[in-house]
């Protein structure tokens, strides 16, 4: 199964608002990274925290990580409608010689 | 760099038919692997290789071989394509190094009838 979930499945704001998503996985990890897919096209990296970091921001990008709650959020500041993608989780397990597992995703859309 | 090519961007197979989809990077990569993506049902590591000459199974690998003969070419072989195999395919690399953000290509679109 796979390794990340994130929530809410999908999501609408209006611009200027900000958007939250999570996502919470099974197993130890060294990193998490978090990817945006616009519609029709492949993936592209946004950021990556390692297991040691509890924040890390990126422009309007704001992730967060709590291994004890085996869970990550993404908060995207000031929403435009050019940030209406779907976002994904992936995790890096510790364990040595793996792929990237991701998740379902969050469709983002934003309206202007 | 042309980073991570896929060819082709869509193909429609009848439904026992076999085919390769094919994928490579340019980087330098030792980590590459396939995903499929399917409607509400994110992506699904099929294959990954670590290395030349070394694979692995993913989540969802029947139905599919691969090989990785050298750095840069990872193909994907559908061996009797299934209706169940109509998806989105997704080929990805990496770096060896653990804190490394991963590559995509364009994606292949591809229908089993």
């Amino acid at each position: 199964s796979q390794q990340g979930e994130e929530d809410p499945q999908a999501l609408s704001i209006q611009e200027g608002e900000n958007a939250t998503m999570n996502c919470s996985y099974k197993t130890s990890i060294n990193n998490l990274q978090w990817y945006r897919q616009n519609s029709g096209r492949g993936l592209v990296h946004l950021i990556l925290i390692r297991s040691n970091e509890r924040e890390k921001h990126s422009g309007r990008l704001r992730v967060t990580l709590d291994t004890s709650k085996k869970s990550s959020s993404l908060l995207i500041t000031a929403s435009r409608a050019a940030d209406t993608a779907s976002y994904f989780c992936a995790t890096d397990a510790e364990q040595a010689g793996t792929a990237l597992i991701f998740g379902k995703g969050t469709t983002l859309s934003v309206s202007s | 760099n042309a980073g991570v090519t896929q060819t082709p961007k869509f193909q429609v197979l009848k439904t026992g038919q076999s085919m390769t989809l094919q994928c490579a990077q340019d980087m330098n990569h030792e980590y590459m692997s396939w995903y499929r993506q399917d409607p509400g049902m994110g992506l699904r590591l099929i294959h990954y290789s670590v290395g030349a000459g070394i694979t692995d199974q993913g989540e969802v690998p029947n139905g599919y071989n691969v090989s990785r003969s050298t750095t840069e070419d990872f193909p994907l072989r559908l061996l009797s394509a299934a209706p169940s195999q109509t998806s989105v395919y997704f080929c990805a690399s990496r770096e060896r190094a653990t804190y490394n953000e991963q590559f995509f290509g364009p994606g292949t679109r591809l229908t089993v009838l």
